[in-house]
C-alpha cells in the first residue's frame, strides 16, 4: 500500500524552514527520500533504517518514528536549489528486494 | 564514478509494437530496479535484478518483462504496446546484497516512452 505523503504542496521563502512527513500503515523496514526536478531523474536524499541507522546528505536531517511507521524530512533554511519534488520510499522487508513504494510527492517551491 | 545511464532517452512507438529499454548501473552495483512513472500513477515498481535474477515484482501484466547480464547491465521489454504504457521509465542501481540489506538506489535519467 502508498504511503501517504504530507504536505501535497508547501510554497516557502528562501531561508524558511519546511517539514515533510511520510506515513505508512504497514511496519516498514527503511524510508528513502528523494528530491526530483522536473524533467529529472529524482536524486537520493536520505536512508533511513529500522533500527536507527541512517545515511545522507549532511544538509539534510530526517527521523523515522518506527513505532509509528512514519518518516519526517527536515528541510533548513531553504534555499532556491530546493525547490522540486520530494518522494519517500519506503520497504517492508522481508523479500522485498529493491523494491520500493512511493508516496503520491510533496511539491516544494522556495521563492527568492 | 559514471552514474546509471539510459538508453535510449526518448522512444515513440505504435500500439501494438514491441520495445526494448536498456539500463547500465554503477560500477560495483548488482542490484538494478525498474521503475514506470506517470503523472496519474506516480512512481510504480515494476521488478528488480540481483546477479542476473529477478527478485521481485510488481503489479504489471506479463508484457512487461525484463533480464540482467553477468555485467549487471539490464533491460526490460515491453511488448504488444498499449496507450497507457506512455510513461517515463526509471531504471535504479544499488550495491545489493545476496541477503536481504537495504541500500539506496541511484536513479538513471530515464527514457520517455511515447506509445501512439
Amino acid at each position: 500500500q502508498q504511503p501517504v505523503q504530507s504536505p501535497q504542496a508547501v510554497i516557502l521563502r528562501e531561508g524558511e524552514d519546511a517539514v515533510i512527513n511520510c506515513s505508512s500503515s504497514k511496519a516498514l523496514y527503511s524510508v528513502h527520500w528523494y528530491r526530483q526536478k522536473h524533467g529529472e531523474a529524482p536524486i537520493f536524499l536520505m536512508i533511513l533504517l529500522k533500527g536507527g541507522e541512517q545515511k545522507g546528505h549532511d544538509k539534510i536531517s530526517a527521523s523515522f518514528n518506527e513505532k509509528k511507521q512514519q518518516s519526517s524530512l527536515y528541510l533548513t533554511a531553504s534555499q532556491l536549489s530546493y525547490s522540486g519534488t520530494y518522494f519517500c520510499g519506503t520497504e517492508i522487508g522481508g523479500t522485498s528486494y529493491g523494491k520500493l513504494t512511493f508516496g503520491q510527492g510533496t511539491i516544494l517551491t522556495v521563492h527568492p | 564514478k559514471a552514474g546509471v545511464t539510459q538508453t535510449p532517452r526518448y522512444l515513440i512507438k505504435t500500439r501494438g509494437q514491441q520495445v526494448t529499454l536498456s539500463c547500465s548501473p554503477i560500477s560495483g552495483h548488482r542490484s538494478v530496479s525498474w521503475y514506470q512513472q506517470t503523472p496519474g500513477q506516480g512512481l510504480q515498481f515494476l521488478f528488480e535484478y540481483f546477479s542476473e535474477t529477478q527478485r521481485n515484482k510488481g503489479n504489471f501484466p506479463g508484457r512487461f518483462s525484463g533480464r540482467q547480464f553477468s555485467n549487471s547491465r539490464s533491460e526490460m521489454n515491453v511488448s504488444t504496446l498499449e496507450l497507457g504504457d506512455s510513461a517515463l521509465y526509471l531504471c535504479a542501481s544499488s550495491f545489493g546484497d545476496e541477503g536481504y540489506l537495504s541500500y539506496e538506489q541511484y536513479f538513471g535519467p530515464g527514457t520517455r516512452l511515447t506509445v501512439t
